[in-house]
C-alpha cells in the first residue's frame, strides 16, 4: 500500500499569510492529489499531479498553487490565505494497481483567522 | 462538469439489518465506480470498486451497478455498529482515470 504523510496535522494562520502544506508518499508513483473537505460540501479536488513538474487543475484551484519538484513530494501553497480557506486538506497518492485506489494522508486541519 | 449525487442521510439501521446506500452519477461515460468509507475524524479508505454491470460481493459488502440508469449502490449485510461511518461514492474525474470526483457522502448509523 501507498503510505502518504502530511507534515502538519493542525495549522493556524492569519489572513494574508503564505501557507505551505506538505505531502510525501513512500512509493515511486506518479499520481498525487490535493483535496479539501468541508461539511456539507464533501471532498473537492483542488489540484493533482501525474509526474514531476506536471500539474492539472481540479474543480476548485482558485487561490491555490502546487509544487511537484520530486516524485515523492507534492506541496499545496496558499499564496495569501483567506478565511474561506479554513478547511481540512487531504493529500492522496494513487496505488500501483489498476483499481484506481487513492490512499489518503491523515489530513491537515487549517484555520485562517 | 461531472457530478456524483448521494443522499446525505443520516441513514439509521438496527444491528443485523441490511443497509442500502445509493449513488447516481451524471457522466454516462464513467467506467469505474468506487465506494470509500470515512470514520469520524479519519481519512477515507477504499472498501469496494466495480467496473461491470451487476453485482460485486466482498464479505458483507455488495456493490451494484446499473449503467443504463447511472446508478450504483452499496449494500451492507448484517450491519454492525462498527459500520457507522460516512460512505463516499466516487467516479473518475477524467478519461485517464487518475483523479476521482466524490459525492458528498451518506452518513450511516448502526444502532446496537
Amino acid at each position: 500500500d501507498v503510505k502518504v504523510t502530511q507534515s502538519s496535522r493542525y495549522l493556524v494562520k492569519r489572513t494574508g499569510e503564505k501557507v505551505f502544506l506538505e505531502c510525501v508518499q513512500d512509493m515511486d508513483h506518479e499520481n498525487m492529489f490535493w483535496y479539501r473537505q468541508d461539511p456539507g460540501l464533501g471532498l473537492r479536488l483542488i489540484y493533482f499531479s501525474y509526474d514531476v513538474k506536471m500539474k492539472e487543475k481540479g474543480d476548485i484551484p482558485e487561490g491555490y498553487s502546487v509544487s511537484r519538484e520530486k516524485k515523492e513530494r507534492f506541496s499545496l501553497i496558499l499564496e495569501s490565505a483567506s478565511t474561506n480557506q479554513t478547511s481540512m486538506y487531504l493529500c492522496a497518492g494513487r496505488g500501483q494497481g489498476n483499481t484506481g485506489e487513492l490512499f489518503f494522508g491523515e489530513g491537515s486541519r487549517l484555520t485562517v483567522l | 462538469q461531472k457530478e456524483v449525487e448521494q443522499n446525505s442521510g443520516p441513514l439509521s439501521v438496527p444491528e443485523g439489518a441490511i443497509a442500502s446506500l445509493n449513488c447516481t452519477y451524471s457522466d454516462r461515460g464513467s467506467q469505474s465506480f468506487f465506494w470509500y468509507r470515512q470514520y469520524s475524524g479519519k481519512s477515507p479508505e477504499l472498501i469496494m470498486f466495480i467496473y461491470s454491470n451487476g453485482d460485486k460481493e466482498d464479505g458483507r459488502f455488495t456493490a451494484q451497478l446499473n449503467k443504463a440508469s447511472q446508478y450504483v449502490s452499496l449494500l451492507i449485510r448484517d450491519s454492525q455498529p462498527s459500520d457507522s461511518a460516512t460512505y463516499l461514492c466516487a467516479v473518475p474525474a477524467n478519461q485517464a482515470g487518475t483523479a476521482l470526483i466524490f459525492g458528498k457522502g451518506t452518513t450511516l448509523s448502526v444502532s446496537s
